[in-house]
């Protein structure tokens, strides 16, 4: 089964610095990937996910995350933050058998902006 | 741009008693998929539904829980007898084949 690891539970980082929020999964092959974001209240608002292909993938809101296969990461950056992104992410993943395309969360990393 | 709904935002019931919550996926989207959030904890798989049938379901799914499509718009999650650790927040998503997920807002449900 599979399974993901987000190791930072809460990350404070001032505006306009660099952020990046680390995801590790556990799955036998090479699954899709996928983040989330949820701000307070709301629902879960997709941010970019990994199929195949480039390993570098770029999403909404000026974030992108970098695939690694020898390090089974899927790690999310954004090279200047804005206070609005204050939230809590979510790394995911799906396995790739057919009639089992449940998504595996992680726990989430809360971020907390300073000005 | 479409997007998942769900009904209602918010449901306060009594321990006991049953709740239906709603959910109108997205148009073209061919599988669908309940997620529970207890609070502060991290969203947890509940059910997957295709070709009008549940193709998995979790431990968590047992026999209070069930899943319908009565029409050709609405998906539906019944907890027949509701227990105080069914608090939680209740997602919806859709997709069109087994890839991006969409979700919706959430209904937040208390059980009393």
């Amino acid at each position: 089964a599979q399974s993901v690891t987000q190791p930072d539970i809460h990350i404070t980082v001032s505006e306009g610095a660099s952020l990046e929020l680390r995801c590790n999964y556990s799955y036998g092959a090479t699954p899709y990937l996928f983040w989330y974001v949820q701000s307070p209240g709301q629902g879960l608002q997709l941010l970019l996910k990994y199929f195949s292909g480039d390993t570098l993938v770029q999403g909404i809101k000026g974030f992108e995350a970098e695939f690694k296969r020898s390090q089974s990461s899927f790690n999310l950056r954004k090279p200047s933050v804005h206070w609005s992104d204050a939230a809590e992410y979510f790394c995911a993943v799906e396995a790739l058998d057919f009639g089992n395309e449940k998504l595996t969360f992680g726990t989430g990393t809360r971020l907390t902006i300073i000005p | 741009e479409p997007e998942v709904t769900q009904t209602p935002s918010h449901q306060v019931t009594q321990m006991g008693q049953e709740v239906i919550l709603r959910c109108v996926p997205i148009s073209n989207h061919l599988y669908f998929y309940w997620y529970r959030q207890i609070l502060g904890q991290k969203v947890e798989f509940l059910v997957s539904f295709y070709n009008n049938e549940i193709s998995e379901k979790s431990e968590i799914f047992d026999d209070q829980f069930s899943v319908e499509r009565p029409d050709g718009s609405n998906f539906t999650l019944k907890i027949r007898s509701t227990k105080l650790e069914d608090s939680a927040m209740y997602f919806c998503a859709s997709s069109r084949g087994s890839e991006t997920q969409y979700f919706g807002p959430g209904t937040r449900l208390l059980v009393l």
